[in-house]
């Protein structure tokens, strides 16, 4: 079984800070896909990146692949209050299914 | 954004009833899958279906069973309903995209 281990669960920062929200696995990847989910709301697709050392970048959001495939960061720059959500990984199988295996989650609050 | 809805979006039963969720989808994605979120689990699949009348299992499928007679319709049935089947249930498709989801709104399901 293939695991995601997020950190950290839970982060509670001001607005314009910045913070880096990690995913980690012992397992490869075919994909990483990050999600944000707001309260009542289903997952919304964020990033896919399917290349080891990829960074892709959306206004102040980077992401970036490790060189192995195994884990991925998500760093926000200036942190706004629209930011707040539950951030979400998501790695994809090497299987025709698109099977996919999601991190645990981690909640970011960013207070005004 | 992808059209996916789900149907109840909200439901409370007793335990020991049959319950099914719907999820219906207007984009003609091959690829369809049930998971339930959990606090401290993050998304667990239930089941997925990889065409019409092809389905199979995934990391919590006992207690459910599912069907797609339509490549636009799946359908999650308890066939008998747990309090410990009380969750937020997710539907999701995908098409050909690498492993890319896009999520239904979600159904809150309470088991008393």
């Amino acid at each position: 079984t293939q695991l995601l281990e997020q950190s950290p669960q839970f982060l509670s920062i001001q607005e314009g800070e910045n913070l880096t929200v990690y995913c980690n696995s012992s397992s490869v990847f075919s994909s990483l896909q990050w999600y944000r989910q707001e309260p009542g709301e289903g997952p919304v697709l964020l990033v896919t990146v399917v290349t080891g050392g990829e960074v892709k970048k959306l206004k102040r959001l980077t992401f970036q692949f490790g060189d192995a495939r195994k884990d991925s960061s998500l760093h926000i720059t200036a942190a706004q209050t629209g930011d707040t959500g539950l951030y979400l990984c998501a790695g994809g199988g090497f299987n025709a299914g698109n099977m996919l295996t999601f991190g645990g989650g981690t909640r970011l609050m960013v207070k005004p | 954004d992808a059209g996916i809805t789900q149907s109840p979006r909200h439901k409370v039963t007793e335990t020991g009833t049959p319950v099914t969720l719907r999820c219906h989808q207007t984009e003609n994605h091959r690829y369809m899958y049930w998971y339930r979120q959990d606090p401290g689990h993050g998304l667990r699949l239930i089941h997925y279906s990889y065409g019409v009348k092809d389905t199979d299992k995934g990391e919590v499928s006992d207690g459910y069973s599912v069907s797609r007679s339509k490549t636009e319709d799946f359908l999650l049935t308890l066939e008998s309903a747990t309090s410990s089947q009380t969750s937020v249930y997710f539907c999701a498709i995908s098409g050909l995209a690498g492993n890319e989801q896009f999520f239904g709104p979600g159904t809150r399901l309470t088991v008393l």
